[in-house]
């Protein structure tokens, strides 16, 4: 049973065109993020919702727009895809539980490849 | 200077050895520390959050230094499968995001 599920694994696409990644959590938590991990490793939080609300929208390009169908779901579509945008995407969820604090769960990521 | 800085390694210690790393973080009103573990190609996982009197989970110790603002990960024993990189972790206190460092790569040798 996969907690947080991302599809698709792996893009390959085309400078300028438009793309979606989808994220599903079963874990019932209310809380979902999107992160972009370079070549250099480094994770970077993009957005998150909670409850459907976006609550944290760091410096992305107004290409990149998210969207929260309902809690268990977020999206990600990126228009006009430019070749820095080639990295891994991973979609994470959280619950905070009293006494016991916030764990963050990964999906596998996707990994796109702007050519 | 980084949020949070990591020495990006690689560490390659035999297995059986003890290893260690540090993380520094620049917001001293920083909330909670974790540190996670992503293995190559993979999602980044919880191995365990830091308290502020110190941790240990088996194997692994984790100390956290407020004054200066550090955190430690110790590795007793290690093991081949404990190859991986190590996400030193931070939520600063009013965010509701994590930051994450760098990472530490380990390798494990036979």
């Amino acid at each position: 049973d996969t907690a947080v599920s991302q599809t698709p694994k792996y893009l390959v696409t085309q400078m300028g065109n438009d793309k979606s990644i989808k994220c599903e959590q079963n874990l019932g938590h209310d809380t979902m993020y999107w992160y972009k991990q370079d070549s250099k490793k480094f994770l970077k939080i993009m957005f998150s919702y909670n409850n459907k609300e976006l609550i944290i929208n760091e410096t992305v390009p107004n290409r990149f727009s998210p969207k929260s169908p309902d809690k268990a779901h977020l999206n990600l579509h990126i228009n006009s895809l430019e070749l820095g945008d080639s990295a891994v995407y991973f979609c994470a969820s959280s619950q905070w539980i009293s006494g016991s604090g916030e764990t963050q769960y990964f999906g596998p990521g996707t990994r796109l490849l702007v050519l | 200077r980084k949020e949070v800085e990591q020495d990006p390694g690689p560490f390659n210690v035999p297995e059986g050895a003890t290893v260690a790393f540090n993380c520094t973080y620049s917001n001293s009103a920083s909330q909670s520390f974790f540190w996670y573990r992503q293995d190559c190609r993979k999602e980044p996982k919880l191995l365990m959050s830091v308290y502020s009197s110190g941790n240990e989970d088996g194997r692994f110790t984790a100390q956290l230094n407020r004054a200066s603002q550090y955190i430690s990960l110790l590795i007793r024993d290690s093991k081949l499968s404990d190859s991986a990189t190590y996400l030193c972790v931070v939520k600063f206190q009013g965010a509701q995001k994590l930051v994450f460092g760098q990472g530490t790569r380990l390798t494990i040798n036979p």
